[in-house]
Protein backbone atom coordinates (compact mmCIF):
# COMPACT_ATOMS: atom_id res chain seq x y z
CA UNK A 1 0.00 0.00 0.00
CA UNK A 2 1.06 3.69 -0.61
CA UNK A 3 2.45 5.60 1.92
CA UNK A 4 3.48 9.21 2.19
CA UNK A 5 6.31 10.27 4.78
CA UNK A 6 6.37 13.63 5.84
CA UNK A 7 9.52 15.66 7.37
CA UNK A 8 10.35 17.29 9.87
CA UNK A 9 7.45 15.83 12.18
CA UNK A 10 7.75 18.71 14.03
CA UNK A 11 9.36 22.84 13.64
CA UNK A 12 9.42 25.60 15.18
CA UNK A 13 10.48 28.99 13.59
CA UNK A 14 10.97 32.11 14.53
CA UNK A 15 8.63 35.00 12.72
CA UNK A 16 9.46 36.15 9.84
CA UNK A 17 11.63 33.02 8.51
CA UNK A 18 11.33 30.96 5.93
CA UNK A 19 10.53 27.39 5.94
CA UNK A 20 10.39 24.16 3.88
CA UNK A 21 8.16 21.06 4.59
CA UNK A 22 8.41 17.98 2.10
CA UNK A 23 6.66 14.80 1.51
CA UNK A 24 7.92 12.02 0.13
CA UNK A 25 5.75 9.57 -1.49
CA UNK A 26 6.16 5.20 -1.95
CA UNK A 27 4.63 4.92 -5.08
CA UNK A 28 3.72 7.29 -7.77
CA UNK A 29 1.47 10.40 -6.99
CA UNK A 30 -2.02 11.11 -9.22
CA UNK A 31 -2.30 13.97 -7.08
CA UNK A 32 -0.61 15.44 -4.18
CA UNK A 33 -2.57 17.56 -1.99
CA UNK A 34 -1.88 19.85 0.87
CA UNK A 35 -4.47 20.71 3.75
CA UNK A 36 -3.63 22.54 7.07
CA UNK A 37 -5.21 21.89 10.25
CA UNK A 38 -5.78 23.49 13.77
CA UNK A 39 -5.85 21.13 16.41
CA UNK A 40 -8.85 19.09 17.17
CA UNK A 41 -10.53 21.04 13.76
CA UNK A 42 -10.97 20.08 10.42
CA UNK A 43 -8.97 20.25 7.30
CA UNK A 44 -8.70 23.72 5.48
CA UNK A 45 -7.30 22.63 1.64
CA UNK A 46 -4.65 24.92 0.58
CA UNK A 47 -3.34 23.66 -2.89
CA UNK A 48 -3.32 20.37 -5.40
CA UNK A 49 -0.41 19.24 -7.55
CA UNK A 50 -1.04 16.86 -10.46
CA UNK A 51 1.42 17.61 -12.64
CA UNK A 52 5.36 16.95 -12.98
CA UNK A 53 7.19 19.75 -11.74
CA UNK A 54 4.16 21.27 -11.35
CA UNK A 55 4.47 24.41 -8.84
CA UNK A 56 1.68 26.64 -6.91
CA UNK A 57 1.26 29.41 -5.21
CA UNK A 58 -1.39 31.26 -2.50
CA UNK A 59 -0.25 34.62 -0.52
CA UNK A 60 3.22 33.26 1.05
CA UNK A 61 2.50 29.47 0.46
CA UNK A 62 4.36 27.78 -2.08
CA UNK A 63 4.35 24.28 -3.18
CA UNK A 64 5.95 22.27 -5.50
CA UNK A 65 5.77 18.48 -7.46
CA UNK A 66 8.54 16.65 -8.44
CA UNK A 67 6.86 13.66 -9.91
CA UNK A 68 10.19 11.81 -10.61
CA UNK A 69 11.14 11.98 -7.13
CA UNK A 70 7.56 11.06 -6.06
CA UNK A 71 8.04 13.77 -3.56
CA UNK A 72 6.71 17.60 -2.77
CA UNK A 73 7.50 20.32 -0.99
CA UNK A 74 5.80 23.34 0.64
CA UNK A 75 7.75 26.57 1.55
CA UNK A 76 6.73 29.42 3.48
CA UNK A 77 8.09 32.66 2.96
CA UNK A 78 8.19 35.27 5.71
CA UNK A 79 6.31 33.12 8.53
CA UNK A 80 3.52 34.48 10.02
CA UNK A 81 2.10 33.27 13.96
CA UNK A 82 -1.22 32.27 11.39
CA UNK A 83 1.28 29.84 9.70
CA UNK A 84 1.15 27.96 13.00
CA UNK A 85 -0.55 24.19 12.49
CA UNK A 86 -0.05 21.00 11.26
CA UNK A 87 0.70 20.79 7.58
CA UNK A 88 -0.79 16.85 6.31
CA UNK A 89 0.17 15.92 2.75
CA UNK A 90 -2.53 13.79 1.14
CA UNK A 91 -2.69 11.61 -2.29
CA UNK A 92 -5.10 9.55 -4.07
CA UNK A 93 -4.71 6.05 -3.06
CA UNK A 94 -5.28 4.56 -6.78
CA UNK A 95 -5.88 6.35 -9.88
CA UNK A 96 -9.40 6.04 -9.85
CA UNK A 97 -8.81 9.04 -6.98
CA UNK A 98 -11.84 7.78 -4.90
CA UNK A 99 -10.12 8.24 -1.41
CA UNK A 100 -6.77 10.32 -0.01
CA UNK A 101 -4.11 8.87 2.25
CA UNK A 102 -2.57 11.15 4.47
CA UNK A 103 1.11 11.71 5.60
CA UNK A 104 1.64 11.67 9.62
CA UNK A 105 1.88 15.96 9.84
CA UNK A 106 4.23 18.72 10.19
CA UNK A 107 3.49 20.59 13.55
CA UNK A 108 4.48 24.09 12.86
CA UNK A 109 4.93 26.59 15.73
CA UNK A 110 5.84 30.04 14.94
CA UNK A 111 7.23 31.91 17.72
CA UNK A 112 7.35 35.59 17.52
CA UNK B 1 -18.89 28.16 -1.37
CA UNK B 2 -16.72 25.10 -0.49
CA UNK B 3 -18.50 25.07 2.97
CA UNK B 4 -19.15 21.15 4.48
CA UNK B 5 -20.80 21.04 8.25
CA UNK B 6 -21.27 18.70 10.29
CA UNK B 7 -23.56 18.36 13.72
CA UNK B 8 -23.07 17.85 16.18
CA UNK B 9 -19.65 19.50 17.12
CA UNK B 10 -19.04 17.32 20.22
CA UNK B 11 -20.91 14.24 21.35
CA UNK B 12 -20.81 11.97 24.79
CA UNK B 13 -22.40 9.31 24.38
CA UNK B 14 -22.38 5.88 26.83
CA UNK B 15 -21.75 2.34 25.76
CA UNK B 16 -25.16 1.52 25.18
CA UNK B 17 -26.44 4.22 23.27
CA UNK B 18 -27.38 4.77 20.02
CA UNK B 19 -26.44 8.34 18.11
CA UNK B 20 -26.07 9.80 14.60
CA UNK B 21 -23.34 12.49 12.81
CA UNK B 22 -24.45 14.34 10.32
CA UNK B 23 -23.03 15.98 7.25
CA UNK B 24 -24.03 18.50 4.34
CA UNK B 25 -23.00 20.25 1.63
CA UNK B 26 -24.40 22.01 -0.92
CA UNK B 27 -21.66 22.31 -3.59
CA UNK B 28 -23.36 19.71 -5.69
CA UNK B 29 -20.66 17.28 -4.80
CA UNK B 30 -21.80 13.47 -5.72
CA UNK B 31 -18.66 12.20 -3.43
CA UNK B 32 -19.04 11.92 0.11
CA UNK B 33 -16.92 10.71 3.31
CA UNK B 34 -15.93 9.47 6.21
CA UNK B 35 -12.72 9.58 7.82
CA UNK B 36 -11.79 8.63 11.45
CA UNK B 37 -8.94 10.49 13.25
CA UNK B 38 -6.93 10.20 16.85
CA UNK B 39 -5.14 12.66 18.66
CA UNK B 40 -1.93 13.21 17.25
CA UNK B 41 -2.52 11.07 13.76
CA UNK B 42 -3.61 11.58 10.51
CA UNK B 43 -7.25 11.10 8.89
CA UNK B 44 -7.99 7.47 8.14
CA UNK B 45 -10.57 6.61 5.21
CA UNK B 46 -14.21 4.96 6.93
CA UNK B 47 -16.46 4.86 3.88
CA UNK B 48 -16.86 6.79 0.45
CA UNK B 49 -20.39 7.18 -0.99
CA UNK B 50 -20.03 7.85 -4.31
CA UNK B 51 -23.86 9.17 -6.21
CA UNK B 52 -25.70 8.21 -2.84
CA UNK B 53 -24.09 4.67 -3.11
CA UNK B 54 -21.69 2.67 -1.17
CA UNK B 55 -18.13 2.34 -2.95
CA UNK B 56 -15.93 1.74 -0.03
CA UNK B 57 -16.17 0.59 3.45
CA UNK B 58 -12.11 0.33 4.46
CA UNK B 59 -13.45 -2.41 7.00
CA UNK B 60 -14.86 -0.27 9.42
CA UNK B 61 -16.84 -2.08 12.40
CA UNK B 62 -20.45 -3.05 11.83
CA UNK B 63 -21.26 -0.64 14.68
CA UNK B 64 -20.51 2.20 12.05
CA UNK B 65 -23.50 2.12 9.75
CA UNK B 66 -23.50 5.15 7.01
CA UNK B 67 -26.34 6.38 5.54
CA UNK B 68 -26.50 8.64 2.35
CA UNK B 69 -30.41 10.11 2.32
CA UNK B 70 -29.57 12.23 -0.53
CA UNK B 71 -26.51 13.78 -2.72
CA UNK B 72 -26.40 16.21 0.13
CA UNK B 73 -26.58 14.85 3.16
CA UNK B 74 -24.48 11.71 4.64
CA UNK B 75 -25.07 10.79 8.48
CA UNK B 76 -23.36 8.08 10.39
CA UNK B 77 -25.12 6.07 13.01
CA UNK B 78 -23.37 4.89 15.83
CA UNK B 79 -24.25 2.29 18.51
CA UNK B 80 -22.74 -0.35 20.92
CA UNK B 81 -19.48 1.74 20.61
CA UNK B 82 -15.96 1.04 22.69
CA UNK B 83 -14.15 3.85 24.58
CA UNK B 84 -11.23 3.41 21.51
CA UNK B 85 -13.88 4.88 19.12
CA UNK B 86 -13.75 8.27 20.75
CA UNK B 87 -11.97 10.60 17.92
CA UNK B 88 -12.71 13.46 15.93
CA UNK B 89 -15.07 12.24 12.69
CA UNK B 90 -14.12 14.07 9.91
CA UNK B 91 -17.03 14.25 6.78
CA UNK B 92 -15.67 15.47 3.00
CA UNK B 93 -17.04 15.46 -0.48
CA UNK B 94 -15.63 15.81 -3.98
CA UNK B 95 -17.00 16.39 -7.08
CA UNK B 96 -16.50 12.99 -8.01
CA UNK B 97 -15.83 13.41 -11.88
CA UNK B 98 -14.37 11.02 -13.91
CA UNK B 99 -10.94 11.70 -13.38
CA UNK B 100 -11.09 11.41 -9.97
CA UNK B 101 -7.72 12.00 -8.92
CA UNK B 102 -8.33 15.46 -9.69
CA UNK B 103 -10.93 16.06 -7.28
CA UNK B 104 -10.30 18.38 -4.21
CA UNK B 105 -12.00 16.76 -1.49
CA UNK B 106 -13.44 19.67 1.03
CA UNK B 107 -13.33 18.88 5.02
CA UNK B 108 -15.68 19.48 7.12
CA UNK B 109 -15.22 20.94 11.00
CA UNK B 110 -15.16 17.47 12.50
CA UNK B 111 -17.25 16.15 15.44
CA UNK B 112 -15.85 15.38 18.66
CA UNK B 113 -17.07 11.89 19.47
CA UNK B 114 -16.28 11.06 23.65
CA UNK B 115 -17.60 7.24 24.28
CA UNK B 116 -17.75 6.84 28.12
Amino acid sequence: SQELEQSPQSLIVQEGKNLTINCTSSKTLYGLYWYKQKYGEGLIFLMMLQKGGEEKSHEKITAKLDEKKQQSSLHITASQPSHAGIYLCGAVSNQAGTALIFGKGTTLSVSS
Amino acid sequence: DTEVTQTPKHLVMGMTNKKSLKCEQHMGHRAMYWYKQKAKKPPELMFVYSYEKLSINESVPSRFSPECPNSSLLNLHLHALQPEDSALYLCASSQDSPSGSTDTQYFGPGTRLTVL
